[in-house]
């Protein structure tokens, strides 16, 4: 069955410095990856994904992630944390039996302090 | 904005009563969801939606009863609820289930059973 593990409860960071938000998988098959965040009191918001192609992706928000098959990672990332990027961050894989069905991991909350 | 519109935002229902929640999207999309998110806690998936007929159903009790009426709206329909259903119940829409584009979600509908 597929798996993401977020190893991180929480994660802190200070503003305009870099940030990271660690994801693994655990897949049959090729893997598709998603990073979604959410703010309080809000549904979750896309960020990007990885399908096929570069193993760097680009996302919204300036957020990128670096596909990494070896290690079976996902992590995201961006070069300078804003304040408003404090929120709740999930990795997702797409299950695989062929449908969207969606295996979240459990969830990192970014605080970026000012 | 979000593109997926939940109604109501909040909901207080006693264990007797009974209410619907409602989705609606205006994307073209032809699948849609319906997850359960507790607090800090990532969304569970419940059922899915593919061209107006129920394709997963995961072992939700059946005092949650889910409707599609059609390819843009999506109801829950509660009824004699436990404590434990307090939760916030998103909404989801893509444009297929077997597509690899991300879901749309919703802000949510946050109940609580009394």
């Amino acid at each position: 069955a597929q798996s993401v593990a977020q190893p991180e409860d929480q994660v802190n960071v200070a503003e305009g410095n870099p940030l990271t938000v660690k994801c693994t998988y655990s897949v049959s098959g090729n893997p598709y990856l998603f990073w979604y965040v959410q703010y309080p009191n809000r549904g979750l918001q896309f960020l990007l994904k990885y399908i096929t192609g570069d193993n760097l992706v680009k996302g919204s928000y300036g957020f990128e992630a670096e596909f990494n098959k070896s290690q079976t990672s996902f992590h995201l990332k961006k070069p300078s944390a804003l304040v408003s990027d404090s929120a709740l961050y999930f990795c997702a894989v797409r299950d695989d039996t062929g449908f969207q069905k969606l295996v979240f991991g459990t969830g990192t909350r970014l605080l970026v302090s000012p | 904005d979000t593109e997926v519109t939940q109604t109501p935002k909040h909901l207080v229902m006693g264990m007797t009563n009974k209410k619907s929640l409602k989705c609606e999207q205006h994307m073209g999309h032809r699948a849609m969801y319906w997850y359960k998110q507790k607090a800090k806690k990532p969304p569970e998936l419940m059922f899915v939606y593919s061209y107006e007929k129920l394709s997963i159903n995961e072992s939700v009790p059946s005092r949650f009863s889910p409707e599609c009426p059609n390819s843009s709206l999506l109801n829950l329909h509660l009824h004699a609820l436990q404590p434990e259903d307090s939760a916030l119940y998103l909404c989801a829409s893509s444009p297929g289930d077997r597509s690899n584009q991300p879901q749309h979600f919703g802000d949510g509908t946050r109940l609580s059973i009394l």
